[in-house]
């Protein structure tokens, strides 16, 4: 069946950088884009961006540029997500969502999510 | 403060039609189809209905979706207990060349 597999929570220290990957099966990995979405305690979701795991092009949030890296693996079917110089206000569930066969306009495959706590 | 607005909150007892709206503007839901999804705690969200109204394969027909100008909505009839959670609005946003979702709205079943 089609899933995402995310990596396990990460601890981080104020500063620092964190990458989440997300392990696509039962699917084409490179027939569409992966999207990362994050979600604060007790806040709604936040899309980050998202990465053609064909082309390896990319689209960033305004607020992510140039402190989040989108990356894909095609061979491992994988992508991955790297956040710099990480704040307390990164605490948060990490999401890579997949959008559907029948609208790009909607994320029907989710991953498990992954907690990154970022704390001195 | 979200792109999209949703009330915070929605209540409504069991058997009652609830309804969770959603404004926009013309960057976002005035040009681009509204999708809906459902999160329950410590869960990924659910695709609930995409390109407005429409109901992926599984989930109930309780639920539909609707869309007029910058504003959509999602509507819940015969209201049952496991339909407490976060409700989330999304689309997506020429402007911002990106998705942007709703601030979500708790739905609480009385």
């Amino acid at each position: 069946q089609v899933q995402l597999v995310q990596s396990g929570a990460e601890v981080k220290k104020p500063g620092a950088s964190v990458t989440v990957s997300c392990k696509a099966s039962g699917y084409t990995f490179t027939g569409y884009y992966m999207h990362w979405v994050r979600q604060a305690p007790g806040q709604g979701l936040e899309w980050m961006g998202r990465i053609n795991c064909n082309t390896g092009v990319t689209n960033y949030a305004q607020k992510f540029q140039g402190r989040v890296t989108m990356t894909r693996d095609t061979s491992t079917s994988t992508a991955y997500m790297e956040m710099s110089r990480l704040r307390s206000d990164d605490t948060a569930v990490y999401y890579c969502a997949r959008v559907a066969e029948y609208s790009t306009n909607a994320f029907n495959i989710w991953g498990q999510g992954t907690m990154v706590t970022v704390s001195s | 403060q979200s792109v999209l607005t949703q009330p915070p909150s929605a209540s409504g007892t069991p058997g009652q039609r609830v309804t969770i709206s959603c404004s926009g503007s013309r960057s976002n839901i005035g040009g681009n189809t509204v999708s809906w999804y459902q999160q329950l705690p410590g869960t990924a969200p659910k695709l609930l209905i995409y390109s407005n109204n429409q109901r992926p394969s599984g989930v109930p027909d309780r639920f539909s979706g609707s869309k007029s100008g910058t504003s959509a909505s999602l509507a819940i009839s015969g209201l049952q207990s496991e339909d407490e959670a976060d409700y989330y609005c999304a689309t997506w946003d020429d402007s911002l060349v990106g998705c942007v979702f709703g601030g979500g709205t708790k739905l609480t079943v009385l």
